[in-house]
């Protein structure tokens, strides 16, 4: 099954205690993104990937790392987590490449972080 | 840059009635639209899009949407709605091109009650 998986779905942790979020997928996807939501936030781009070793901020960067080592996953690093990044996280992929199958994500089901 | 906004937070309707959610756009250039739904407790799934072609595009589960270019609108409609499209909805833009992200609106909750 086409799917994209992020683990871990639940998360709470305390300030400073590093953390990562898996995310994998097994469409051979060139475009990878992460993603909060936030209540009335709507979602925002963190930081995307557009191919192996190829990333780039999003909209909200700050206090996150990502890298792209291999094209299936796209791992997102709270080097020092702080309670403002409490929020629901999702990875998303993409083809790239042509407008019939561009910019058409599909999501994993999401990663809810509490920091305390 | 691109933005989208969607005019309303909150849409309460009852079953059966039809629904419009609301979405507009601004973008310098040719653009991509597209609507995804979330679920309850799940992720995100695209309910339909458009890309060029015909401004009237359907979509999964009996939902459709009109582009209109000279109101640079994005309109989602379904004329009969059940309790399970209790969601909510996001509405999302793309300049085009292969390499292009999403900008998304901050959502519509559709509550839909008996």
């Amino acid at each position: 099954e086409a799917q994209v998986t992020q683990n871990p779905r639940y998360l709470i942790t305390v300030t400073g205690k590093k953390l990562t979020v898996t995310c994998s997928q097994n469409m051979n996807h060139e475009y990878m993104s992460w993603y909060r939501q936030d209540p009335g936030l709507g979602l925002r781009q963190i930081y995307y990937s557009m191919n192996v070793e190829v990333t780039d901020k999003g909209d909200v960067p700050e206090g996150y790392k990502v890298s792209r080592k291999e094209k299936r996953n796209f791992p997102l690093i709270l080097e020092s987590p702080s309670p403002n990044q409490t929020s629901l996280y999702f990875c998303a992929s993409s083809r790239t490449g042509g407008a019939s199958g561009a910019n058409v994500l599909t999501f994993g089901a999401g990663s809810r972080l509490t920091v305390l | 840059a691109q933005s989208v906004t969607q005019l309303d937070s909150q849409v309460p309707v009852f079953e059966e009635a039809p629904v419009e959610l609301r979405c507009n756009y601004s973008s310098s250039v040719s653009v991509y639209l597209f609507w995804y739904v979330q679920y309850p407790n799940q992720g995100l799934q695209l309910l339909l899009k458009y890309l060029s072609g015909s401004t009237l595009v359907k979509g999964i589960n009996g939902f459709e949407a009109e582009f209109n270019k000279s109101q640079t609108s994005f309109h989602l409609r379904k004329p009969s709605v059940h309790i399970s499209d209790t969601a909510e909805y996001f509405c999302a833009v793309s300049d085009g091109g292969g390499y292009s992200t999403l900008t998304f609106g901050k959502g519509t909750m559709l509550l839909v009650s008996p």
